[in-house]
């Protein structure tokens, strides 16, 4: 079965400063999805970032990239120039593909952005 | 509003009461799923939906949970007997016939059980 684990409960950064929180998934597919996806408090998910397993080249979305290892399963998001308003819970997940549609999701990162 | 939506957005219930949950997920989106999100934990799948086939189901869901989409649209997500353990965020997403399916959260429902 595919696990995702995200060893940094919490994290802090410095507002205008660059973060990069880590994420490893163990899978014996070759094929799948990963994402990030961002809970700020009391407010719903809101995806970040995807990444297809099949692209060597890493996924960039304005100020959020990956470092996408696959030979190592390793998935990092790097936020640069960190806003207060980035402050929120960070989950990476994980999608096979093809077959099923449910995501496999870490625990989460908290993501604090000091002024 | 276009997102998905969710109903209520808070319940409180006494052990042993039955609670339903609805869910609308944006049109036209024909896979909607639902997840269970505990205080530190991420969310963990429970069901998904092919417009109104129930296509897979976690072993997390007892038989005291029960989820429909009739007619491939709204969703419902019933919990028999509540029990204290069953206290959570229920969430739900849903998402377009796209290869890549990205999902689309709904802000949630949060169940506590007394």
């Amino acid at each position: 079965a595919q696990t995702v684990t995200q060893s940094q409960p919490e994290m802090s950064v410095q507002e205008a400063e660059t973060v990069t929180l880590s994420c490893t998934y163990d899978t014996s597919e070759s094929d799948y999805y990963l994402f990030w996806y961002k809970q700020p408090p009391s407010r719903q998910m809101i995806l970040v970032i995807r990444q297809e397993a099949y692209k060597q080249q890493n996924a960039t979305e304005n100020r959020f990239s990956v470092n996408f290892q696959k030979a190592a399963k390793s998935f990092s998001l790097k936020i640069s120039d960190s806003q207060l308003g980035d402050a929120a819970m960070y989950f990476c997940a994980y999608r096979s593909l093809p077959g099923t549609y449910k995501y496999i999701f870490g625990t989460g990162t908290r993501l604090k952005v000091l002024a | 509003d276009t997102g998905v939506s969710q109903d209520p957005r808070h319940k409180i219930t006494k052990r042993g009461q039955n609670v339903t949950f609805r869910c609308d997920p944006i049109s036209e989106h024909n896979r909607l799923y639902w997840y269970r999100q505990t205080l530190g934990q991420g969310p963990e799948f429970l069901t998904y939906f092919q417009n109104e086939a129930q296509l897979e189901k976690s072993r997390l869901l007892s038989d005291r949970f029960s989820a429909e989409r009739p007619k491939g649209s709204f969703s419902t997500l019933e919990i028999q007997r509540t029990e204290q353990g069953d206290s959570a965020m229920y969430l739900c997403a849903s998402s377009p016939k796209r290869v890549y399916n990205e999902q689309f959260f709904g802000p949630g429902t949060r169940l506590t059980v007394l």
